[in-house]
């Protein structure tokens, strides 16, 4: 298994450049997350997804966009990249734990996001 | 809504000398607990995770972390560190309600010193 694969791994955008981070996981896990990391912030959730056809809100969502069409990938769209959305990104999975405690999320590792 | 304080940012120790990295959470209820490394330029590993049970979690790499309830704490601790040992740590904590969605701490950069 591959795990949890990102691309790219670096990026540089000018204001107001859009683009897609790409995230893909092949262990058939039906959550999947995006969090961006900032430096004395930790990390923060952007969104996630409970399985295909479904995501939701995190802390910080604005200015992203998600969509999961497919178990397997879960992309994160800039449509209008601003300086404050340079961070390293980072996408996550995990089984569902039907009540017998939470899973590990599994990471990839991490697209470095520079907005000029 | 869950919460998780890292209160040291930066912690040096000499290299097999002892190390504890502490973590307070705010959570009504019992939550889930985890203790993530990141390597430098790396991803997040999961060191280990409490869940129920035995308040003394053993994990990899020689770490374990003890859960004390009455203080909201969840301390991550190895006995005698090694120089692979620098790099940053994430505490972070889950709801039982909604036990997909995590929140980290800030972080504790940890230095080893020859």
């Amino acid at each position: 298994n591959a795990g949890v694969t990102q691309t790219p791994k670096f990026q540089v955008l000018k204001t107001g450049q859009s683009m897609t981070l790409q995230c893909a996981q092949d262990m058939n896990h039906e959550y999947m997350s995006w969090y961006r990391q900032d430096p004395g912030m930790g990390l923060r959730l952007i969104h996630y997804s409970v399985g295909a056809g479904i995501t939701d809100q995190g802390e910080v969502p604005n200015g992203y966009n998600v969509s999961r069409s497919t178990t397997e990938d879960f992309p994160l769209r800039l449509l209008s990249a601003a300086p404050s959305q340079t961070s390293v990104y980072f996408c996550a999975s995990s089984y569902r734990s039907r009540g017998q405690g939470s899973n590990e999320q599994f990471f990839g590792p991490g697209t470095r996001l520079t907005v000029l | 809504a869950q919460s998780v304080t890292q209160p040291d940012i930066h912690i040096t120790v000499s290299e097999g000398a002892s190390l504890e990295l502490r973590c307070n959470y705010s959570y009504g209820a019992t939550p889930y607990l985890f203790w993530y490394v990141q390597s430098p330029g790396q991803g997040l590993q999961l060191l280990l995770k409490y869940f129920s049970g035995d308040t003394l979690v053993q994990g990899i790499k020689g770490f374990e972390a003890e859960f004390k309830r009455s203080q909201s704490s969840f301390n991550l601790r190895k006995p005698s560190v090694h120089w692979s040992d620098a790099a940053e740590y994430f505490c972070a904590v889950g709801a039982r309600s909604n036990d997909y969605k995590l929140s980290f701490g800030a972080g504790t950069t940890v230095t080893v010193r020859a």
